[in-house]
């Protein structure tokens, strides 16, 4: 199985901050990675997908980067509705894992 | 725009048999793509259970392998999952979500479904 190591696991940040959020898997991904947004008592909300590519209706100040094993999620100026729980996903193959999850407070 | 809802008991006895129930409107499960199931025990990260395609092909995660069963019925628009033998480490919020497959990436989910595993 393909382990998914998120860091940090949380972090403190005002609006307007710029955030990053590392995901690094135990082989290579060729990209096949998604980043997910969840909210207390929500489902998770799929942000981007193969790597850098922005779902519909998400905001620009969202963006992904990466390759290999090495992924990264960008919050370029946080907004109040922006603090929640961020989760990584590896789609190279199964069995599908998750990160354990990137929790982002309000500083 | 696709829906998704899982239906099912709350709550279940240690030992005993759970069923739930995705229910997906605004899009045929029959048009292909994979569907699955993923949980999350209270307060902790996303665990994928298992996929099928409307043909009836299944994908199991290992550790839940010989517990679950998923099923689709395409005449009800629906798919289902079995886990047998439960114990509290079962205790989890259930999502169903269309798109779960290794080269792809679950872009709609149910609200989820907390089934609680208690005597």
């Amino acid at each position: 199985d393909i382990q998914m190591t998120q860091s940090p696991s949380s972090v403190s940040a005002s609006v307007g901050d710029r955030v990053t959020i590392t995901c690094r898997a135990s082989q290579d991904l060729s990209r096949w990675l998604a980043w997910y947004q969840q909210k207390p008592g929500k489902a998770p909300k799929r942000l981007i997908y193969a790597a850098s590519s922005l779902q519909s209706g998400v905001p620009s100040r969202f963006s992904g980067s990466g390759s290999g094993t090495d992924y990264t999620l960008t919050i370029s100026s946080l907004q109040p509705e922006d603090f929640a729980t961020y989760y990584c996903q590896q789609a190279n193959s199964f069995p599908i894992t998750f990160g354990q999850g990137t929790r982002l407070d309000i500083k | 725009q696709v829906q998704l809802q899982e239906s099912g008991p709350g709550l279940v006895k240690p030992s005993e048999t759970v069923s739930l129930t995705c229910t997906v409107a605004g899009y045929s499960i029959s048009s292909g793509l994979y569907w699955g199931w993923i949980r999350q025990p209270p307060g902790k990260g996303l665990e994928w259970i298992g996929s099928i395609h409307y043909s009836g092909t299944t994908y199991y995660n290992t550790p839940l392998k010989s517990r679950v069963t998923i099923s689709v019925d395409t005449s009800k628009n629906q798919f289902s999952l079995i886990l047998s033998s439960v114990t509290a480490a079962d205790t989890a919020v259930y999502y169903c979500a269309r798109r779960v497959f290794w080269n792809d990436y679950p872009d709609s989910w149910g609200q989820g479904t907390l089934v609680t595993v208690s005597s």
